[in-house]
């Protein structure tokens, strides 16, 4: 049980483009999802907070017109990078909660932008 | 200001060479301690979720136990597939979010 899938699992883009990666709850339905980036050897740095059916909450310094998330339903959110550049190059990991309880993780997705 | 220190960075182990990984916390009220193992190129995977001091959670060679102040993760007799990036996270009784370390790297050589 509490299985998270993201997709797609590694994605390389020309700088400008806009990148779609999908986080699903495969056998849970998850009121809280929450959006990571993390660098090599670094921690797990948290961009965004989101609930179903209300806007995501952004952490100090993540530019929501850039990472734009939707959270639609109890099972999947969406995290877009508009007009990607070289520098939002990262491994990007979400992870589902039940109510207040633990985080379970997907497999994250290495974005790659040229 | 809510904030959580493992230690060490980095630990290299003998395959049976017992140790344990620190996690230090400083949080207004803890809801939960959270500890995952992460391989690298991976998303976390979940190992335990401690919730009061004196508590102790068990899973093969893994051992978590809980202080007022800190948590360990205790690991006996270690073999090579050990060998990840432990996580330590701890959530306040204040919102959802965690707060996590920065990790300890665990080698496990045979």
């Amino acid at each position: 049980g509490a299985v998270v899938s993201q997709h797609p699992s590694w994605v390389i883009c020309k700088s400008g483009t806009s990148v779609k990666i999908e986080c699903r709850s495969l056998d849970f339905q998850a009121t809280t999802m929450f959006w990571y980036r993390q660098f090599p050897k670094q921690s797990l740095m948290l961009m965004a907070t989101s609930n179903e059916g209300s806007k995501a909450t952004y952490e100090q310094g993540v530019e929501k017109d850039k990472f734009l998330i939707n959270h639609a339903s109890l099972t999947l959110s969406t995290l877009t990078v508009t007009s990607a550049h070289p520098e939002d190059s990262s491994f990007y990991i979400c992870s589902a909660a039940l109510a207040l309880e633990t985080q379970y993780f997907g497999p994250g997705t290495r974005l790659l932008v040229l | 200001e809510d904030q959580v220190t493992q230690s060490p960075e980095a630990l290299r182990l003998q395959e049976g060479e017992s140790s344990s990984l620190n996690c230090s916390y400083t949080v207004s009220g803890l809801r939960g301690l959270f500890w995952y193992r992460q391989d690298p190129g991976k998303g976390p995977e979940f190992l335990f979720t401690l919730y009061s001091a004196g508590e102790e959670k068990e899973k093969e060679r893994l051992k978590a136990t809980l202080t007022k102040k800190e948590s360990f993760l205790h690991i006996t007799a270690p073999k090579p597939e050990d060998s990840a990036t432990y996580l330590c996270a701890v959530q306040a009784n204040t919102g959802n979010q965690f707060y996590f370390g920065t990790g300890t790297s665990l080698t496990v050589i045979p």
